[in-house]
């Protein structure tokens, strides 16, 4: 089945090392996106890719950025993770663009000990 | 700035019952509102996606409308199951790219 994969699904890091989160789509869509969820919290936007465009929210911490070698593959990678950083990451992807329905990733739950 | 609110917070029936989620937002200027489900510790299912010039749609038990004038959503489940236990948030895409801003979400408990 086409679907969004993340990688790993739990990831324990120690604050202040770097760690990358890992998202890939067999769908063929244009746009991935970031999002941070925080617990009992609505999910936000960090960041998307319009095929290589990378378009930043503007309140996204330089301490985040992200990689998209291709079509397929996009990466999540916090520099310095503080203790706030602690949260559930979800990659989703669209076809296009606004008209479209999101598809979202089943997750990376992150601990920052 | 488009700011979306769910209501109620949480909400816990018995089975069977017929259940209305509420989802309201600040600015008419929407592509579309999604409507999707979020089990404990999982992503996110998308359920239902209302363009901005639908009015509704439907799948199986659920039903969504659309009222952009008065910047509305309601989520219509009928006979209510304990499956159907989870949060359910809605989202609007506004303001010209592809951001989906959120609800806080509601969560719900239907119990046997």
């Amino acid at each position: 089945d086409a679907m969004v994969i993340q990688n790993p699904r739990y990831q324990v890091t120690q604050f202040g090392k770097p760690v990358t989160l890992s998202c890939s789509q067999t769908l063929n869509h244009n746009v991935m996106y970031w999002y941070q969820q925080k617990s009992s919290q609505a999910p936000k936007l960090l960041f998307h890719y319009y095929d290589k465009d990378f378009n930043n929210e503007a309140d996204t911490p330089d301490n985040f950025q992200s990689r998209r070698p291709n079509t397929s593959f996009c990466f999540l990678d916090i520099r310095s993770p503080g203790l706030g950083d602690a949260a559930m990451y979800l990659c989703a992807t669209s076809k296009r663009g606004e008209a479209d329905t999101q598809y979202f990733g089943p997750g990376t739950r992150l601990t920052v000990l | 700035k488009q700011e979306v609110t769910q209501i109620p917070a949480a909400l816990s029936v018995p089975e069977g019952e017929n259940l209305v989620l509420n989802c309201s937002f600040t600015d008419s200027a929407i592509y579309n509102l999604q409507w999707f489900r979020q089990d404990p510790g999982k992503g996110l299912t998308s359920l239902l996606l209302i363009q901005s010039s639908q009015r509704e749609q439907t799948s199986g038990r659920l039903n969504a409308s659309l009222d952009k004038s008065s910047g509305r959503s309601t989520l219509y489940i009928a006979a209510s199951q304990p499956g159907d236990s989870a949060t359910y948030l809605c989202a609007v895409i506004s303001g010209g790219y592809n951001k989906l801003i959120f609800g806080a979400g509601t969560r719900l408990a239907v119990h046997p």
